[in-house]
């Protein structure tokens, strides 16, 4: 079975533009998290959901971010405008109910 | 707060020693997991074990070993005769109960750095 799939694997953009990053979770997992990962603040939470429905958002830092999933194998994190201090690498994850989180290989968003 | 402590920021080992990556945790709940994931150099996070809060017995896996003690919140990990291949960030993290076992809240990693 392939592992999660995220797109793109970098992205470079200016300030102000929008940024959508996307993520196949693995099939059968009823769980998919987004992760930001900076030398700063390490591995945080910004969202997750469940069968589909967003659970728990308090990781998103502003209303700049916004995450979607439409159905059990696509999930979007919109950022919009982008800003600089927005750079990190940001990871997929799905899983089962108290199983193990499987990673994609994260996007590594640079802003300008 | 921060609820999975790694006090060590980075470990500098010749190869063939041996390594123990500390990790103390915090929690309210009687039923939780614990896990240690491995990130490379290359980037991705690989999941290395899960041992939830009912089973203390230590585990074994090659040449890597896990000693989960409650009375001390802590949930140790050692690689035995390190090789180059180790060499990585250990991140030791947490789910609880109360969290819908939806977060994982992790650790601020440790570098583990072996050299020829």
């Amino acid at each position: 079975d392939a592992g999660v799939i995220q797109s793109p694997r970098h992205e470079v953009t200016e300030m102000g533009q929008e940024v959508t990053l996307r993520c196949k979770p693995i099939s059968g997992h009823d769980y998919l998290f987004w992760y930001r990962q900076t030398m700063m603040r390490g591995l945080e939470l910004l969202i997750y959901f469940n069968n589909n429905v967003p659970i728990d958002d308090s990781g998103m830092p502003e209303d700049r971010f916004s995450a979607k999933m439409p159905n059990a194998s696509f999930s979007t994190l919109k950022i919009q405008p982008s800003e600089p201090r927005d750079s990190a690498v940001y990871f997929c994850a799905s899983g089962r109910q108290a199983g193990e989180q499987f990673f994609g290989p994260g996007t590594r968003l640079t802003v300008l | 707060a921060q609820k999975v402590t790694q006090a060590q920021t980075e470990i500098s080992v010749v190869e063939k020693e041996d390594v123990t990556l500390d990790c103390v945790y915090e929690t309210r709940d009687t039923t939780y997991y614990l896990f240690w994931y491995k990130q490379p150099p290359s980037g991705e996070l690989v999941f290395l074990i899960r041992r939830n809060s009912f089973d203390e017995q230590n585990e074994i896996s090659g040449r890597y070993s896990w000693n989960f003690q409650k009375s001390t919140s802590s949930f140790n990990f050692t690689i035995t005769a390190s090789q180059v291949v180790d060499s990585a960030v250990y991140f030791c993290a947490l789910s609880e109960a109360a969290d819908s076992w939806g977060k994982l809240q992790f650790g601020a990693g440790t570098q583990v750095v072996v050299t020829p």
